[in-house]
């Protein structure tokens, strides 16, 4: 399986500002993802970011707001940008199995207070 | 549209068998049965997967029906420590365009 880090754990921050979430692991991976939590919801995928290429976002989620980085094939992050409290979540990331079988392997999470 | 539905809560005393159902009627030829679960504040943890065979490991049994309709997760010996919510999903396999859809899941309290 990966080994999947995420940076900061938990943060509070102001209305207005952004935040930068790390996300490492500890192999080579062609596909990671984000995800947001809200409180006491199910999971909800923001974008798939591929080495190379521009990440794709899924449907109410825009790349101004989230914007993403994946330099190489074991790092990405993802940008809170101009947050108001509704972005109040655990951000998580997420890679699928780079050894070949089909499963996902998923961070600690991000948790993220906006006050 | 998340496609399987589950109980929202389940309570089972610690040492039983928890048995967690999923009904995924309009599941299709190709696709997959997954389980995760979510410990609380912790990142999604998979369990296991199977497409029309039991399935078995050292976390978990999984049955499903012969008209593959539905399935149960199997925690044959059920501790506190699996107090979490369990997410049932179905999706083709190896299909690297397709991502996993998260339903609400069901709750599943260990009481001791």
């Amino acid at each position: 399986s990966a080994v999947i880090s995420q940076k900061p754990s938990r943060d509070i921050c102001q209305r207005g500002t952004s935040l930068t979430i790390q996300c490492q692991v500890d192999s080579q991976v062609t596909m990671m993802f984000w995800y947001r939590q809200q409180p006491g919801q199910s999971l909800t995928l923001i974008a798939t970011a591929n080495q190379g290429s521009e990440a794709t976002y899924e449907s109410g989620f825009v790349i101004d707001k989230f914007p993403i980085s994946r330099p190489n094939l074991t790092f990405s992050t993802l940008t809170v940008s101009n947050m108001s409290p509704e972005d109040s979540s655990i951000y998580l990331c997420s890679v699928r199995d780079p050894f070949g079988t089909d499963t996902q392997y998923f961070g600690p999470g991000t948790r993220l207070t906006v006050l | 549209d998340a496609k399987t539905t589950q109980p929202p809560s389940m309570d089972c005393a610690e040492g039983r068998a928890a048995n967690l159902p999923c009904n995924h009627s309009t599941i299709s030829g190709n696709e997959y049965v997954y389980w995760y679960r979510q410990i609380h504040s912790q990142g999604p943890q998979y369990i296991i997967h199977g497409l029309k065979n039991n399935e078995t490991n050292e976390m978990a049994s999984l049955i499903i029906t012969e008209d593959r309709k539905s399935s149960t997760l199997i925690l044959p010996h059920a501790t506190l420590r699996d107090t979490a919510v369990y997410y049932c999903i179905v999706r083709v396999a190896n299909n690297y365009g397709q991502n996993f859809v998260f339903g609400p899941g069901t709750r599943l309290s260990v009481l001791p």
